[in-house]
């Protein structure tokens, strides 16, 4: 089982849609959660990072389920220009490398 | 912020020629640095990562090295480049104190031919 899954998509949405994207990780001792956007052709770039709490970031919301080991992403109001792929890390405590899933990848259409 | 620099952008190598990437980074000190290598269309996989000068894990068992000469520098190299090395190479700078949380250099698309 890998340790960090995401489903590859693509996610095909129209423009004002909103989208949900989930990230399970199998190690339980896993202590930080954060969402990239990758662009096509561009290096990963931190969306927000995901707290116990949940966070809110405008248009994004990202909430942790630790007991059922997940992670989501929300996204409201879709724009063309969230067309990316979106990356799940996860680290585990202690751990200096962060795991990356191999990400979701959203096509907003007008 | 942190910002992290890579060179060259774009690099076309034959097979069986050396490698030079360098990374450097400002806007901290002492932060651990990663090598990354996307295939197309794949995820990220992680090469070296270095939590200080000198200090160097490998992750893969393959035909690069990673050194890092100074705090905020970390080059990967080759001796002899196989087509299996193409790929688009990330350099990233990570918080100790925020594990997980990382910026990435613009990187290097590599192709070898």
């Amino acid at each position: 089982r890998k340790e960090v899954e995401q489903d590859p998509g693509p996610f095909n949405v129209p423009e004002g849609a909103t989208v949900a994207f989930n990230c399970t990780y199998s190690n339980s001792a896993s202590q930080s959660f954060f969402w990239y956007r990758q662009d096509c052709r561009k290096e990963p770039k931190l969306l927000m990072s995901v707290y116990s709490s949940g966070n809110e970031d405008g248009r994004f919301t990202a909430q942790l389920n630790r007991a059922s080991q997940y992670i989501s992403l929300l996204i409201r109001d879709s724009k063309l220009s969230d067309s990316a792929t979106y990356l799940c890390v996860v680290t585990t405590g202690g751990s200096y490398i962060p795991t990356f899933g191999r990400g979701t990848s959203l096509i907003v259409h007008p | 912020s942190q910002t992290i620099h890579q060179w060259p952008a774009t690099l076309v190598q034959p097979v069986g020629s050396p490698l030079s990437l360098e990374c450097t980074v400002e806007g901290t000190s002492n932060p651990n640095l990663y090598w990354y290598r996307q295939a197309a269309g794949r995820g990220l996989q992680l090469l070296f990562y270095s939590v200080g000068i000198g200090q160097i894990s490998s992750e893969v068992p393959q035909n690069l090295s990673a050194s890092r000469p100074q705090d905020r520098q970390f080059i990967l190299s080759s001796k002899k480049l196989l087509l299996s090395d193409s790929g688009f190479y990330l350099c990233a700078s990570g918080k100790a104190r925020v594990r997980g949380e990382q910026f990435f250099g613009p990187g290097t698309r590599l192709t070898v031919l």
